[in-house]
């Protein structure tokens, strides 16, 4: 039982260049969701889904774009990477919304 | 508005205080839940305790203790007799009724030996 598993652990990137992270768990969760944790502040929500298919926004969507093709993935893409996208991006998922998992986050810098 | 407030940027005790960490709330729902994750330097985020808003009880767990109050939307955590694998970043969450949650800024915790 793996819980909540995140690729990749760190990645770079030069601005402009695209990449998907990919969060994978196996509690059979039904909620996912996707946060970016910034020097000094909270997490902040960024999409999350409530089932295979489907997909919302949360509190920072803009430059993500997510997808939930199958119960157990999550995908988060940035089509266009930029600077103000560095940060630590966590992965979760619930029992419904129930306390969320989380998965041992990526670190991204693009510069 | 639906917010998360952690005053205490960062605290600094020595080993064996006890340490309190506030969390004062806004939310315009009637029913919701309120958590608290913790951050050890290594990175993970620790699910410590969650608490619904019908549920005033305080919570007892080992060192651990927390103090909800309606009335002053208020969810305080205590650590008694501190210890220094308690140094982290501790986080206080909404979880709104969408099922999404709000997170406060988080305090760092440093306990000193």
């Amino acid at each position: 039982n793996a819980g909540v598993t995140q690729t990749p652990k760190f990645r770079v990137l030069k601005t402009g260049q695209s990449m998907t992270l990919l969060c994978a768990q196996d509690m059979n969760h039904e909620y996912m969701y996707w946060y970016r944790q910034d020097p000094g502040m909270g997490l902040r929500l960024i999409h999350y889904s409530v089932g295979e298919g489907t997909t919302a926004k949360g509190e920072v969507p803009d430059g993500y774009n997510v997808s939930r093709l199958k119960k157990q993935n999550f995908l988060l893409g940035l089509e266009s990477a930029a600077p103000s996208q560095t940060s630590v991006y966590f992965c979760a998922s619930s029992y419904l919304g129930r306390k969320q998992f989380f998965g041992p986050g990526t670190r991204l810098t693009v510069l | 508005a639906q917010k998360v407030t952690q005053a205490q940027t960062e605290i600094s005790v020595v080993e064996k205080e006890d340490v309190t960490l506030d969390c004062v709330y806004e939310t315009r729902d009637t029913t919701y839940y309120l958590f608290w994750y913790k951050q050890p330097p290594s990175g993970e985020l620790v699910f410590l305790i969650r608490r619904n808003s019908f549920d005033e009880q305080n919570e007892i767990s080992g060192r651990y203790s927390w103090n909800f109050q309606k009335s002053t939307s208020s969810f305080n955590f205590t650590i008694t007799a501190s210890q220094v694998v308690d140094s982290a970043v501790y986080f206080c969450a909404l979880r709104r009724s969408n099922y999404q949650l709000i997170w406060g800024a988080g305090t760092k915790l440093i306990i000193k030996p």
